[in-house]
């Protein structure tokens, strides 16, 4: 089993259309959370932290479920630039190193 | 902002070359990381390092080695370069357990 799981996409979503994706991962002692934006041939650039008490960034909302061990996020009022890929990020229990998913892939169209 | 820069954007090596990977950042953070990314792969980690000197390997070490002789740079070496180390390369760094920050990466073509 993959440390951290996603759904690959892509999600096809209409502009101004909400479109929420999941993230599993396997590790329970994991303690730090991230969501990524990578578009395309770029370098993954940090889109937000996720807390425990879940948290939002303007359109954004991370969610994150211990129990279930899964991480959520969700984009609501969806723009073109939306467009990319969201990369699930945990933490190794042991150190800094961060374990990337393999991404999903959103698609907003007109 | 920080800044991590990594010398070049896209590089064309020959088989058995050695070929050298720079990256430098500017925050002074301690932990600073090597990846490679390939489709259907993701990101996965090579090596790392916590310090000045100090290396670790990650999950695919094997035909690489690392030097950080001072704490903004850490240079990635392919000893003698092959085919399947065609690949993007993403240098981070981090502060603590903070987030990373990546470089715009470099593009290697081995042929």
């Amino acid at each position: 089993r993959k440390e951290v799981e996603q759904d690959p996409g892509p999600f096809n979503v209409p502009e101004g259309a909400t479109v929420a994706f999941n993230c599993t991962y396997s590790n329970s002692a994991s303690q730090s959370f991230f969501w990524y934006r990578q578009d395309c041939r770029k370098e993954p650039k940090l889109l937000m932290s996720v807390y425990s008490s879940g948290n939002e960034d303007g359109r954004f909302t991370a969610q994150l479920n211990r129990a279930s061990q899964y991480i959520s996020l969700l984009i609501r009022d969806s723009k073109l630039s939306d467009s990319a890929t969201y990369l699930c990020v945990v933490n190794r229990a042991a150190g800094n190193k961060l374990t990337f998913g393999g991404g999903t892939r959103v698609l907003v169209k007109p | 902002d920080v800044k991590v820069t990594q010398s070049s954007r896209y590089l064309v090596k020959r088989t058995g070359e050695k070929v050298f990977l720079e990256c430098v950042q500017d925050m002074d953070h301690e932990n600073m990381f090597w990846y490679r990314q390939d489709p259907g792969l993701g990101l996965r980690l090579i090596y790392f390092s916590y310090d000045v000197k100090m290396k670790e390997k990650g999950d695919i070490p094997e035909g690489y080695s690392v030097s950080r002789e001072k704490k903004e740079r850490f240079s990635l070496i392919l000893e003698s370069a092959s085919t399947n180390q065609t690949s993007m390369y993403l240098c981070a760094s981090s502060f603590r357990q903070r987030g990373y920050t990546f470089g715009s990466g470099t593009r290697l073509t081995v042929v």
